[in-house]
């Protein structure tokens, strides 16, 4: 398995500003993911992020929006940008376990916009 | 499309079973999923079952998996207080695609 640490585990931030969420796996991974988690709803994937190119974002996220990083196979950010109260959110990385297809989730940044 | 619906809440007494069901809609999904989100934390895989398996059994989980009806289930033998949680099942194709949770609650 892998050992995910995902900071700040939570914030609270005032609308207009911008927040940067870091990931750090504990080991060297292919493929991260961010997802978000609106409240008392499922998770929804924001984008893969692939060391050494750009993020690609699914569906309703832009990069303006949601900028990440991956300057290593162990480390990743997401920036939620421009905030307001809609993005507030639980926001969650996952990487895809070594020869295996399952998922390994960190514990999660719990956003409030006010 | 992709779509995983579940049933939203399951309420069960202490020692009893739970059944939590979930429905998906590709059939091309090779792994299905079951996490469990407790308050204020990430997700736990709990299990997972490969496409062309009917059955997979994990000391108290039970997963059942009809590819027809597009139909998983798991089911949580004596169920314990520390069972209640919000439980995702999930499906992979090109990526993760989520279930809407169902929140188990275990009372006394």
């Amino acid at each position: 398995s892998a050992v995910i640490s995902q900071k700040p585990s939570r914030d609270i931030c005032q609308r207009g500003t911008s927040l940067t969420i870091q990931c750090q796996v504990d080991s060297q991974v292919t493929m991260m993911f961010w997802y978000r988690q609106q409240p008392g709803q499922s998770l929804t994937l924001i984008a893969t992020a692939n060391q050494g190119s750009e993020a690609t974002y699914e569906s309703g996220f832009v990069i303006d929006k949601f900028p990440i990083s991956r300057p290593n196979l162990t480390f990743s950010t997401l920036t939620v940008s421009n905030m307001s109260p809609e993005d507030s959110s639980i926001y969650l990385c996952s990487v895809e376990g070594r020869g295996t297809t399952e998922a390994f989730f960190g514990q999660g940044t719990r956003l409030t916009v006010v | 499309g992709e779509d995983v619906e579940q049933s939203l809440f399951l309420s069960v007494r202490e020692g009893d079973s739970s059944v939590i069901n979930c429905t998906y809609t590709d059939s091309s999904s090779t792994y299905l999923y079951w996490y469990k989100q407790e308050p204020g934390a990430g997700l736990q895989l709990l299990t997972y079952i490969f496409s062309n398996m009917d059955m997979k059994q994990d000391q108290r989980l039970t997963v059942l998996l009809n590819k027809k009806d597009k139909h998983l289930s798991l089911r949580i033998a004596d169920t314990q207080t520390g069972d209640s949680a919000i439980y995702f099942c999930a499906e992979i194709t090109d990526k993760l695609i989520f279930g809407t949770g169902t929140r188990l609650q275990v009372f006394p």
